[in-house]
């Protein structure tokens, strides 16, 4: 059983459409991270939400941590081609865990 | 431009083989994990360490893997011996939170 569970799992949108991808637990985090790997790379950090109910905007993407510390969303607004990776939520508690993961294509 | 390094940067050897992957993790970093994805269970904490200490590596198989920190520049993962259900690609992520990671380009493992 994954503590975070990530929906969609696949997604695959034509560029200039907006998406959003959830990362969800039963499970109450100090701090909720997203990361975005590319193939062949590592997973990259994008963004730290701390407080519930924080909203952080990254350029085109969107942050925000549920109220409840226990969620987390990430929306994209007109994705780019470059957008395209395996999007990782993790969350920080008493220890550290990341999500099943949402692989994105974006197609030209 | 720091970053977290890891070598070798590919290997593929034969089932019962010692494997040894190494990681330097970024210059006053005092934070450093161990991982391991595949495509079927994905991003896997195997262990971590601060201040050259493990702290948890619950994650690890303890009869084949190993890890350690013989100083603060050089973390290791020692697989032996190996099999083939270990093939995964291995990331090195160091930082000065738990919450902060900065991951190195990882070890892809092939074991035949």
């Amino acid at each position: 059983t994954q503590l975070l569970e990530q929906s969609p799992q696949f997604l695959s949108i034509q560029e200039g459409e907006n998406l959003t991808v959830y990362c969800n637990s039963s499970s109450v985090f100090s701090s909720l991270q997203w990361y975005r790997q590319e193939p062949g790379e590592g997973p990259v950090l994008l963004v730290t939400v701390v407080t519930g109910g924080e909203v952080k905007k990254l350029k085109r993407l969107t942050f925000q941590f549920g109220d409840a510390r226990k969620d987390s969303s990430l929306h994209i607004t007109a994705a780019q081609t470059g957008d395209t990776g395996l999007y990782l939520c993790a969350g920080a508690g008493n220890q550290f865990y990341f999500g099943t993961g949402t692989s994105l294509t974006v197609i030209p | 431009d720091a970053r977290v390094t890891q070598t070798p940067r590919h290997k593929v050897t034969e089932m019962g083989q010692e494997v040894t992957m190494r990681c330097q993790p970024i210059l006053g970093h005092n934070t450093v994990f161990w991982y391991r994805q595949t495509m079927m269970q994905g991003l896997e904490l195997l262990a971590y360490f601060r201040n050259r200490a493990p702290l948890d590596d619950s994650g690890m198989p303890k009869d084949r893997f190993s890890a350690e920190m013989p100083d603060a520049t050089l973390a290791t993962l020692k697989i032996q011996p190996s099999e083939p259900r270990d093939s995964a690609v291995y990331f090195c992520a160091s930082g000065q939170r738990t919450d902060t990671q900065y991951f190195g380009p990882g070890t892809r493992l092939t074991v035949l």
